[in-house]
C-alpha cells in the first residue's frame, strides 16, 4: 500500500515570497492533516479535513497560510507571504475516520 | 494542548530493554494512548496504540496501568536504529481524531 506523498522535500526561498506544498494522502482516507513542525518540537496542527471540508483550521495563520482540499483526495498548503520564522517542516498526514494517523516524509521549509 | 508528559531524553544500552514513560492522568474513558516515533528527518511512525488492555505487536509492547493515568512503552531489544523521538499521544477520539504531540522523549541506543 502506498503511503503520503508529499512534494518537494526541500524548499528555499527568501521572506516575502511564496510557497506551495502538496500532499497526496492514502487511498480512501476521509481525513487529511497539514501539521507544521519546528527543529526541536513535536508537530503542532495547522489544519484537518475531512472530505472536502475543514473540520480545524483554529491554529492556522490565516493572514499567510492557506490550504485547499480538492475533491477530498489531494491537498496543498500556501504561504503568502514568507516569514523567518515559518522555517520549519511540514507534515502531511491521513487517517480513516477516528482511526491512527499515517505520515509523509515531510517537507523541509528554509526562509532566508 | 499537549494531553501527555514524558521525560525529554533517555538512554538505553544497545540490546537491552528499552522503557518509556508517558504520563496522561487526565485521560477519559474512550480515549486512547497511542505512540509514535520520529526518527531524524521523516516523518512520525506509528508503533501502537491502545484503551485499557496491555498490547503487542511485532515493534513494542504498550503497558496501561490500571486507572489509566500513565503507560509504558517498551522496546524490548534496542538496536541502534532505534534511536529517534517517542511521542505519546492521547487520541481525543470525538473531536475530529485530533493528536495532541508534546515534545516526546529523545531515547539515545548506545553501543
Amino acid at each position: 500500500e502506498a503511503g503520503v506523498a508529499q512534494s518537494p522535500r526541500y524548499k528555499i526561498i527568501e521572506k516575502r515570497q511564496s510557497v506551495a506544498f502538496w500532499c497526496n494522502p492514502i487511498s480512501g482516507h476521509a481525513t487529511l492533516y497539514w501539521y507544521q513542525q519546528i527543529l526541536g518540537q513535536g508537530p503542532k496542527l495547522l489544519i484537518q479535513f475531512q472530505n472536502n471540508g475543514v473540520v480545524d483550521d483554529s491554529q492556522l495563520p490565516k493572514d499567510r497560510f492557506s490550504a485547499e482540499r480538492l475533491k477530498g483526495v489531494d491537498s496543498t498548503l500556501k504561504i503568502q507571504p514568507a516569514k523567518l520564522e515559518d522555517s520549519a517542516v511540514y507534515l502531511c498526514a491521513s487517517s480513516l475516520i477516528n482511526a491512527g494517523q499515517f505520515f509523509g516524509p515531510g517537507t523541509r521549509l528554509t526562509v532566508l | 494542548d499537549a494531553k501527555t508528559t514524558q521525560p525529554p531524553s533517555m538512554d538505553c544500552a544497545e540490546g537491552r530493554a528499552a522503557n518509556l514513560p508517558c504520563n496522561h492522568s487526565t485521560i477519559s474513558g474512550n480515549e486512547y494512548v497511542y505512540w509514535y516515533r520520529q526518527i531524524h528527518s521523516q516523518g512520525p511512525q506509528y508503533i501502537i496504540h491502545g484503551l485499557k488492555n496491555n498490547e503487542t505487536n511485532e515493534m513494542a509492547s504498550l503497558i496501561i496501568t490500571e486507572d489509566r493515568k500513565s503507560s509504558t512503552l517498551i522496546l524490548p531489544h534496542a538496536t541502534l536504529r532505534d534511536t529517534a523521538v517517542y511521542y505519546c499521544i492521547v487520541r481525543v477520539e470525538y473531536n475530529f481524531n485530533k493528536f495532541y504531540f508534546g515534545s516526546g522523549t529523545k531515547l539515545n541506543v548506545k553501543p
